[in-house]
């Protein structure tokens, strides 16, 4: 079973940040939190990943609760193509397969 | 340089057939990954290699399904005996080592007629 919740569905307005949120409360001290996200009939594509500090890369950035508890997604101007499904997801360093939740469909409009 | 490739990229049989679905990784990596999607449905792991090896088979959904890899490279997932709920796209991924970020190829889109 997926360790995280989103939301179904979001929408977002053509060059605004678009934040995701992703609650994982039963997150263990060893486990990262992945994104990934999937266009419509490809296959998913690596965004960012973190343990406790805040990252960030040329897709997006991630913010992770001191707690870790929750965490967001956040792509800072948001274009038509990043119109995805989003998934979240918790993974040990060692010993456990990716699990892939429902996600959030992301629509951004113009 | 050059992502994970998939072959073919379509695939449409007709039931009790057998089928092969090929998986090339990105050179280099040692982890390969099969999944599974269902149409509107999240993704399903199947089965994954650890160079040739492939230590957990329990995510197969029946013994119709199989999967070699041969040279630490290429994989085949193979279905014998395809059934209508077959129907999916198969997507594999790669990692440089196991449980490393994966990078996904385009995915097979298998039809059962």
């Amino acid at each position: 079973d997926a360790k995280t919740t989103q939301p179904p569905s979001m929408d977002c307005a053509e060059g605004r940040a678009a934040n995701l949120p992703c609650n994982h409360s039963t997150i263990s001290g060893n486990e990262y939190v992945y994104w990934y996200r999937q266009i419509h009939s490809q296959g998913p594509q690596y965004i960012i990943h973190g343990l406790k500090n805040n990252e960030t890369n040329e897709m997006a950035s991630l913010i992770i609760t001191e707690d870790r508890k929750s965490s967001t997604l956040i792509l800072p101007h948001a274009t038509l193509r990043d119109t995805a499904v989003y998934y979240c997801i918790v993974r040990a360093s060692y010993g456990q397969n990716f699990v892939f939740g429902p996600g959030t469909r992301l629509s951004v409009l113009p | 340089g050059a992502g994970v490739s998939q072959s073919p990229s379509n695939k449409v049989t007709e039931k009790g057939k057998d089928v092969e679905l090929r998986c090339d990784p990105i050179s280099g990596h040692t982890a390969l990954y099969w999944y599974r999607q269902s149409l509107g449905q999240g993704l399903e792991f199947l089965i994954y290699f650890q160079g040739n090896s492939a230590p957990d088979k329990s995510g197969l959904p029946s013994d119709r399904f199989s999967a070699e890899r041969t040279g630490g490279s290429v994989s085949t997932l193979t279905i014998q005996r395809t059934q209508q709920e077959d129907s999916a796209v198969y997507l594999c991924a790669s990692s440089p080592q196991y449980q490393e970020t994966q990078y996904f190829g385009p995915g097979t889109r298998l039809l059962v007629l």
